[in-house]
């Protein structure tokens, strides 16, 4: 059965310090490894899909990696509005359901 | 382009009665899944459909169906309704099975 987990369930920064999420997943075989941004009371924004190890992608402060057992979201130099639940989900090689990570709770204080 | 859409944004509904929810996907979107999710249990697969056919089902009773129309809008029902029901209901919507999800801003339920 695919599984994920994230560490840690809450993190609080400092404005400017940066930081790693973390994305652990049990999968048969994977097909893709996702990441989302939700903000409270709304539906998760795609921000990244990895599909084998070593590749990488960026989006402004967000720099995701992926591994063959994890993936980490870099945060570089962190603002408030990068404040939020960081969601990662996995799909196997079967193309069938993605299923979700329970969410990293990210705080960034001014 | 239009993101996914669904409606209404809130609903409060009694014990015992039935509610419909529907996800108009982002245009050209054939794949529809639906999510529940709550603070304790996260997000949890529901179904997915494509071109009206349901092609993965999550771990939920049978209280919750879905369907899905020719123009790839998509409407969920539960049947009645348990305290246990109040959660997010998101509809996320991809271009072909198994490619990226995008989601909606999700209807919230609140079952008294």
């Amino acid at each position: 059965e695919d599984q994920v987990t994230q560490s840690p369930e809450a993190l609080r920064l400092q404005e400017g310090e940066s930081s790693s999420l973390n994305c652990s997943y049990t999968v048969s075989g994977l097909r893709g490894l996702f990441w989302y941004r939700q903000d409270p009371g709304k539906g998760p924004e795609f921000l990244f899909t990895l599909y084998s190890a070593g590749e990488e992608k960026e989006k402004e402060r967000l720099k995701a990696t992926l591994t063959k057992k994890e993936s980490f979201l870099h945060i570089t130099a962190p603002k408030p509005e990068d404040s939020a639940t960081y969601l990662c989900a996995v799909q196997d090689n079967y193309g069938q359901n993605f299923v979700f990570g329970p969410g990293t709770r990210l705080s960034v204080l001014p | 382009k239009a993101g996914v859409t669904q409606t209404p944004r809130y609903l409060i509904k009694t014990r015992g009665q039935q509610v419909t929810l529907s996800c108009s996907p982002i245009s050209g979107h054939r794949s529809v899944s639906w999510y529940q999710q709550t603070p304790g249990q996260g997000l949890q697969f529901l179904f997915e459909y494509f071109s009206e056919t349901q092609r993965n089902k999550g771990n939920f009773p049978g209280r919750f169906s879905g369907r899905q129309f020719s123009n790839s809008r998509s409407e969920m029902n539960v049947s009645t309704l348990e305290l246990g029901d109040s959660a997010l209901y998101l509809c996320a919507s991809s271009s072909w099975l198994g490619e990226t999800q995008y989601f909606g801003p999700g209807t919230r339920l609140l079952v008294l």
